[in-house]
C-alpha cells in the first residue's frame, strides 16, 4: 500500500526566504506526482504535476523535483511571500492503485511579514 | 465552466437523513473523482469515473454511499442514513485524461448533528 510523508508538518519563516519543503513516497512505481496548496476552508489549487518521467518542474518561483527511485520529490519556493502561507500538499497517482491519488498529510506554510 | 464547481458549499443535516453533493466537472473533462477530507483522516479517495466505463468504486467506506454521474458530466454522491462520522468535507476534482493534473474543486463542508 502507497504512503506518502511530507516533511516538516509546519514550517514559519520570515518573508523573502528560500524554503524546501520535502515529500516521500513508499511505491517508486508511480505514473506522476502532483504538488497542490489548500487555503483555509478552500478547495485544493494545483501547483505543478511531474509525469513519472521527468525530474523536475518550474512555474514562477516555484521548483519541484522528483527522484523516483528514491521514492522522494522536493517543492522548492524562492523568495516566499505572505501570501504563500497555506498547505501544501503532495500526492502520487501509483500505477497499482487504479485512479486514486494519495496524499500525505501536507506541511504548513506560515509566511511572516 | 471556467473551474469545478460544487453545491452545496455548505449543508447541516441530522443524522439519520440522506443527502446530496453535486459536482459539476471542467467542460470536456471525461475523469471525475470525489474524495473526502476529514480531521485527521487526511484527504481519502472515494469513487472514479471515465467516460463511459464501470466507475471505481472501491474508495465508497460504506453502502450507505453512493454516486453517479449523468450524461457523462455532472455528479451526484449521496450519503445515505448520515452518522456523524461522515461529517467532513467532500471534494470533486476532474482532470481531461486518467494521469492528467487533477483540478479541485471548493468542496462541500458536511456537518451531520
Amino acid at each position: 500500500k502507497q504512503e506518502v510523508t511530507q516533511i516538516p508538518a509546519a514550517l514559519s519563516v520570515p518573508e523573502g526566504e528560500n524554503l524546501v519543503l520535502n515529500c516521500s513516497f513508499t511505491d517508486s512505481a508511480i505514473y506522476n506526482l502532483q504538488w497542490f496548496r489548500q487555503d483555509p476552508g478552500k478547495g485544493l489549487t494545483s501547483l505543478l504535476l511531474i509525469q513519472s518521467s521527468q525530474r523536475e518542474q518550474t512555474s514562477g518561483r516555484l521548483n519541484a523535483s522528483l527522484d523516483k527511485s528514491s521514492g522522494r520529490s522536493t517543492l522548492y519556493i524562492a523568495a516566499s511571500q505572505p501570501g504563500d502561507s497555506a498547505t501544501y500538499l503532495c500526492a502520487v497517482l501509483g500505477e497499482t492503485s487504479g485512479s486514486r491519488l494519495t496524499f500525505g498529510e501536507g506541511t504548513q506554510l506560515t509566511v511572516n511579514p | 465552466g471556467a473551474g469545478v464547481s460544487q453545491s452545496p458549499s455548505n449543508k447541516v443535516t441530522e443524522k439519520g437523513k440522506d443527502v446530496e453533493l453535486r459536482c459539476d466537472p471542467i467542460s470536456g473533462h471525461t475523469a471525475l473523482y470525489w474524495y473526502r477530507q476529514s480531521l485527521g483522516q487526511g484527504l481519502e479517495f472515494l469513487i472514479y469515473f471515465q467516460g463511459n466505463s464501470a466507475p471505481d468504486k472501491s474508495g465508497l467506506p460504506s453502502d450507505r454511499f453512493s454516486a453517479e454521474r449523468t450524461g457523462g458530466s455532472v455528479s451526484t454522491l449521496t450519503i445515505q442514513r448520515t452518522q456523524q462520522e461522515d461529517s467532513a468535507v467532500y471534494l470533486c476534482a476532474s482532470s481531461s485524461y486518467r494521469q492528467g493534473t487533477q483540478y479541485f474543486g471548493p468542496g462541500t463542508r458536511l456537518l451531520v448533528l
